[in-house]
């Protein structure tokens, strides 16, 4: 099946720093979505983005398709950021949710 | 919000005893989905519906059983808990009438079998 490899596994922060977390993905892709687990455990929607470039607030995020990977970029970083970021994606030849492989997330700590 | 509650939030149960979690929405979204989430496994797909009465296995549903006789409540039938159960439970929904749509989950309810 599908490989997702997230990087990097672990990211520490301080407040107002910027970071970028990468998502590979070993074949093409026609669903790509990002996540936010919180330390409360709520699992959060931040993008669906099989392609091209969206942002939303502090958060952007990029998937080249065609060289198989997605980036998430954190800006002026706050302390509620902090949490697990996964990136789950669906193969060309898997079809659907139904199939949605998720990596294994990078764990964000971002201090005061 | 997608508008979805999951109930309960916290249940412990003995081994061998059936158990029902139930998930609801208020959207009125056609695909519905059950995950749990283990260290170590990351979340995995139980079970999924893509309608009333319609439900599929996912990677991991021995011991499972689901049932959607309403749009709006997805359940999750354990018909004999065992400790391999124990886990965190997320329903999950494709925010749109599509089944490629962005996925949001409920707040999971935290299983323990003891």
């Amino acid at each position: 099946g599908i490989q997702v490899e997230q990087s990097p596994p672990d990211l520490i922060l301080q407040e107002g720093a910027n970071s970028t977390l990468r998502c590979n993905f070993s074949d093409s892709v026609n669903n790509l979505q990002w996540f936010h687990q919180n330390p409360w455990g709520q699992l959060i929607n931040l993008f669906y983005i099989p392609s091209g470039t969206k942002q939303n607030g502090r958060l952007s995020a990029t998937t080249v398709a065609t060289e198989r990977y997605s980036l998430l970029y954190i800006s002026s970083s706050q302390t509620t950021d902090s949490g697990v970021y996964f990136c789950a994606v669906v193969p060309n030849s898997g079809g659907s949710n139904y199939k949605l492989t998720f990596g294994k997330g990078t764990l964000l700590t971002v201090n005061p | 919000d997608a508008g979805i509650t999951q109930s309960p939030r916290h249940k412990v149960t003995e081994t061998g005893t059936p158990v029902t979690l139930r998930c609801h929405q208020t959207e009125n979204h056609r695909y519905m989905y059950w995950y749990r989430q283990d260290p170590g496994h990351g979340l995995r797909l139980i079970h999924y519906s893509y309608g009333v009465k319609d439900t599929d296995k996912g990677e991991v549903s021995d011991g499972y059983s689901v049932s959607r006789s309403k749009t709006e409540d997805f359940l999750l039938t354990l018909e004999s808990a065992t400790s391999s159960q124990t886990s965190v439970y997320f329903c999950a929904i494709s925010v749109g009438q599509i089944v490629n749509s962005p996925l949001h989950f409920g707040n999971g309810t935290r299983l323990t079998v003891t």
